[in-house]
């Protein structure tokens, strides 16, 4: 959903530690599903999608899995790395009559300590 | 090459001000999207248009004003700021509607005093 807290979910890494961070999404007909970056001060970049005919997507370091039973989408990010430091947030795609609208989380920020 | 590029990077101004914000892509995309980010990481959509034409405009004020001159411009025309404006604003593109990747621009950052 769109809850907005005070304060972004963090988690705090080693360099070379495998992340996951998680996404709950709310509405049960968003038929796509993406990943975003954000560092400090730059737009979003696009990391990883997956369509909800899907559970598992990989990529390069990165592998996103989709539970559409409980709603809940995370990113795994291997061998994590110092610039992998960013907010990374997930965003929806209900389709449809909503096209193109993407309905984002409210990000998680990690940061990689060397 | 800047895929989607937005001006000016930084935007401070008074209250009461009419100022623009301008987009452009050269991805040769057909859609085109304004979000709003406010100082929590909240990323809102605002508008979008395909082709010239508005699709998607969420509850906006309406002292907020897209214009799409062409399809690869999207300018975004605010008038009578107002603080709670204050936010960071990002133009997307993608290639066309539906199921597509949305690509960001670097944002600008709008400071109403």
């Amino acid at each position: 959903g769109e809850s907005v807290g005070l304060h972004l979910p963090t988690l705090s890494v080693q360099e070379g530690d495998n992340s996951i961070i998680n996404c709950a999404y709310s509405n049960s007909a968003s038929d796509y599903f993406i990943w975003y970056k954000q560092e400090s001060g730059k737009g979003p970049q696009f990391i990883i999608d997956i369509r909800s005919n899907m559970d598992k997507r990989q990529g390069q370091r990165v592998t996103v899995l989709l539970n559409k039973t409980v709603k809940h989408l995370s990113l795994q990010i291997a061998a994590t790395q110092p610039g992998d430091s960013a907010v990374y947030f997930c965003a929806e795609n209900a389709g449809g009559t909503s096209y193109g609208k993407l309905t984002f989380g409210q990000g998680t920020i990690l940061t990689v300590h060397p | 090459d800047t895929a989607v590029s937005q001006t000016p990077k930084y935007l401070v101004t008074q209250m009461g001000n009419d100022k623009s914000i301008k987009c452009e892509q050269n991805l040769g995309h057909d859609t085109m999207y304004w979000y709003k980010q406010d100082s929590k990481k909240f990323l809102k959509i605002m508008f979008s248009y395909n082709n010239k034409e508005l699709i998607i405009n969420e509850t906006v004020p309406n002292r907020f004003s897209p214009k799409s001159p062409d399809k690869a411009h999207l300018n975004l025309h605010i008038n009578s700021l107002e603080l709670g404006d204050s936010a960071v604003y990002f133009c997307a593109s993608s290639r066309g509607l539906g199921i597509e990747t949305q690509y960001f621009g670097p944002g600008t950052r709008l400071l109403v005093l």
